[in-house]
């Protein structure tokens, strides 16, 4: 079966440090893989997405960065974390044609 | 203007009513359309997918597009507690490989 891995589940970090947050993918090869900020009281924002290795597009100029090192993996990061970075971060993927399948989400408090 | 505009709500309803949610877009190009359930604290769920216009029904939830007046609208029948939720709608210009713009999401409470 297809299923996604989005961890961690809540974190949170100082102004200033690093982020990496990680997701993978199995079941399935080559996905279309995307990452998406949801804010407090706001909708779905696309950060990046991915149609294959090494490929990233960015939707937003941003203080984030996103890397696909494998087929399955789908990683975003930041060198400095902003306040402004807060939120509920969710990963996808395209099944079957048929919408995305969400990751379970990482709610990221900067303090 | 916003591409995709959708009430946020709240909406309390009591257990057993008909809930309509709707969203209006401005991008005529808009193809495929989806209604998406997130509980609090949770990753949103695939609801609906369609990509014509008209209605499209499954258990007690019916999506419908009206591509003509850019509106598309989902209806909760018989309502139940386990329903409450945020309901995002969402749609794109192509089916498996394009983005999807979201709406803000309507919060729905359906009180036993």
């Amino acid at each position: 079966s297809q299923t996604i891995h989005q961890w961690p589940a809540t974190l949170v970090q100082p102004v200033g440090s690093p982020l990496s947050l990680e997701c993978t993918v199995e079941g399935t090869s080559n996905p279309n893989l995307y990452w998406y900020r949801q804010a407090a009281g706001r909708g779905l924002q696309l950060l990046f997405y991915s149609v294959g290795i090494g490929q990233i597009s960015s939707e937003v100029p941003q203080n984030l960065s996103a890397s696909r090192p494998q087929d399955r993996q789908f990683i975003l990061s930041s060198k400095k974390l902003l306040l402004s970075d807060s939120g509920f971060y969710l990963c996808a993927w395209i099944s079957g044609g048929y919408g995305y399948t969400f990751g379970s989400g990482t709610r990221l408090t900067v303090v | 203007q916003k591409e995709v505009e959708q009430d946020p709500g709240p909406l309390s309803v009591p257990e057993g009513a008909i809930v309509s949610l709707n969203c209006t877009y401005s991008n005529s190009a808009f193809q495929y359309f989806m209604w998406y359930r997130q509980y609090s604290r949770k990753g949103p769920e695939l609801l609906m997918y369609t990509y014509s216009s008209g209605n499209k029904e499954d258990g007690r939830f019916t999506a419908q597009v009206d591509k003509s007046s850019k509106y598309i609208s989902l209806f909760i029948r018989d309502s139940q507690p386990s329903d409450s939720a945020t309901y995002l709608c969402a749609m794109s210009l192509s089916g498996n490989t394009g983005k999807l713009i979201f709406g803000q999401g309507t919060t729905l409470q359906v009180k036993p």
